[in-house]
């Protein structure tokens, strides 16, 4: 079974520009989440999508950032203008609906590092 | 804002000694997972608890989650060079909303 696939894996602009990252989830996996992770911290999550739609987006930056989901399977997360302090992973994973007790296991992608000059 | 503070940040340790790792939060989730991130990768599920005062093991790892379901600790028993690596706990609320401790930072010298 493919995992789940994110690109570009590396991305080095200056600030004030603007860069777009993809994903693609596991086959069936209806929740996508897009994660930030500055080194040194553990993920933070920026939005979560349900199908096509967006369940939580209250940590996502919505000045800068934007998401989004069409046909309920492959990712965009934006960021325009960049800002030096975006310099981090960002992750995406993905997670098939729950079967039986608790929720099913978060499947991530290799992520995306973005240097922010 | 549903926060999980995970102790200690950072823990380097010899091979052979046990240690615990704990996460802590006044908000109760529906269950909690943990997952070991390598660098350049990203994290992976070990294991995930639902039940107050269920504890999982896995090999030398044990998994408890608290009684009121809002704190979790992992223990390693004769911990190993293999187990070097980030330690994340993670909640998960009733809409599958995942929030992730900072990390513990494990080294295992040999």
């Amino acid at each position: 079974e493919a995992g789940v696939a994110q690109s570009p894996r590396y991305k080095i602009i200056e600030k004030r520009q603007s860069v777009a990252f993809w994903c693609n989830p596991i086959s069936g996996h209806a929740t996508l989440y897009w994660y930030q992770q500055i080194l040194g911290q553990g993920p933070k999550l920026l939005i979560q999508f349900q199908n096509n739609g967006v369940v939580d987006d209250s940590q996502l930056p919505k000045d800068r950032f934007s998401a989004e989901r069409l046909k309920g399977v492959d990712s965009t997360l934006k960021i325009q203008p960049a800002k030096l302090e975006d310099s981090a992973v960002y992750l995406c994973a993905s997670r098939e609906m729950g079967k039986g007790l608790g929720a099913g296991e978060l499947f991530f992608g290799e992520g995306s590092r973005l240097t922010v000059l | 804002t549903q926060l999980l503070e995970q102790s200690p940040q950072f823990l380097s340790i010899q091979e052979g000694e046990n240690l615990t790792v704990y996460c802590n939060s006044s908000s109760v989730f529906s269950s909690l997972q943990w997952y070991r991130q390598e660098p350049g990768e990203g994290p992976v599920l070990l294991v995930t608890v639902v039940t107050g005062g269920e504890v999982k093991k896995l090999k030398r790892l044990t998994f408890q989650f608290g009684d009121a379901r809002k704190d979790s600790s992992l223990h390693i028993t004769a911990a190993q060079t293999g187990d070097t690596g980030l330690y994340l706990c993670a909640g998960v609320t009733g809409g599958f909303k995942t929030i992730f401790g900072a990390g513990t930072r494990l080294f295992v010298k040999a």
